[in-house]
């Protein structure tokens, strides 16, 4: 079965700052999906980005971005300019061909002002 | 487009009872996916109802089941409660259930506590 792996628990960054939270999965499989989702205190999951697996090119929505690396089965997630509301935990979910999502454990992110 | 929708927000139960969760997707959204979430665990998959038919299970015992109507809204039950089962339960629902790339919108969560 597919396993997601998020080994940072919990990270802090200083407001206006960049972090990286780290992502990492095993597969069998060669085409499949990449999410990170964002869970702010006591409020929905919503989805921050997604990655294709078939796509070389790294994933990019304003401040977040991803470095996508399948060979490593690795997908780190990139905050650039850290803002107060980007505190939430985050979670990296894997989708694969029979559309079963599979996520990590969560990195909590606390941004200091 | 209203969101996904789930009730109770909140539930308490005693160990041995029954609960029924229920949720509903976001109009035209078919699947729908039901979570577990924990502390502990992080997010458990718990199972995926598309069209009326479980496509997908997780691993969970015979005690959590769910079903889902022909206006895609579904329902999880969860029989002879154990203390273990205090979780938030999340569902999802994406709009179509083929294998393309599928997001999933999830809702606002059942936070079950048994006692």
């Amino acid at each position: 079965a597919q396993t997601v792996t998020q080994s940072q628990p919990e990270m802090s960054v200083q407001e206006a700052e960049t972090v990286t939270l780290s992502c990492t999965y095993d597969t069998s499989e060669s085409d499949y999906y990449l999410f990170w989702y964002k869970q702010p205190p006591s409020r929905q999951m919503i989805l921050v980005i997604r990655q294709e697996a078939y796509k070389q090119q790294n994933a990019t929505e304003n401040r977040f971005s991803v470095n996508f690396q399948k060979a490593a089965k690795s997908f780190s997630l990139k905050i650039s300019d850290s803002q107060l509301g980007d505190a939430a935990m985050y979670f990296c979910a894997y989708r694969d061909n029979f559309n079963k999502f599979y996520f990590g454990s969560g990195t909590k992110l606390n941004v200091k002002p | 487009k209203a969101g996904v929708t789930q009730t109770p927000r909140y539930l308490i139960k005693t160990r041995g009872q029954q609960v029924t969760l229920s949720c509903s997707p976001i109009s035209g959204h078919r699947s729908v996916s039901w979570y577990q979430q924990t502390p502990g665990q992080g997010l458990q998959f718990l199972f995926e109802y598309f069209s009326e038919t479980q496509r997908n299970k997780g691993n969970f015992p015979g005690r959590f089941s769910g079903r889902q109507f022909s206006n895609s809204r579904s329902e999880m039950n969860v029989s002879t409660l154990e203390l273990g089962d205090s979780a938030l339960y999340l569902c999802a629902s994406s709009l179509v259930g083929d294998y393309s790339y599928n997001e999933q919108f999830f809702g606002p969560g059942t936070r079950l506590t048994v006692l």
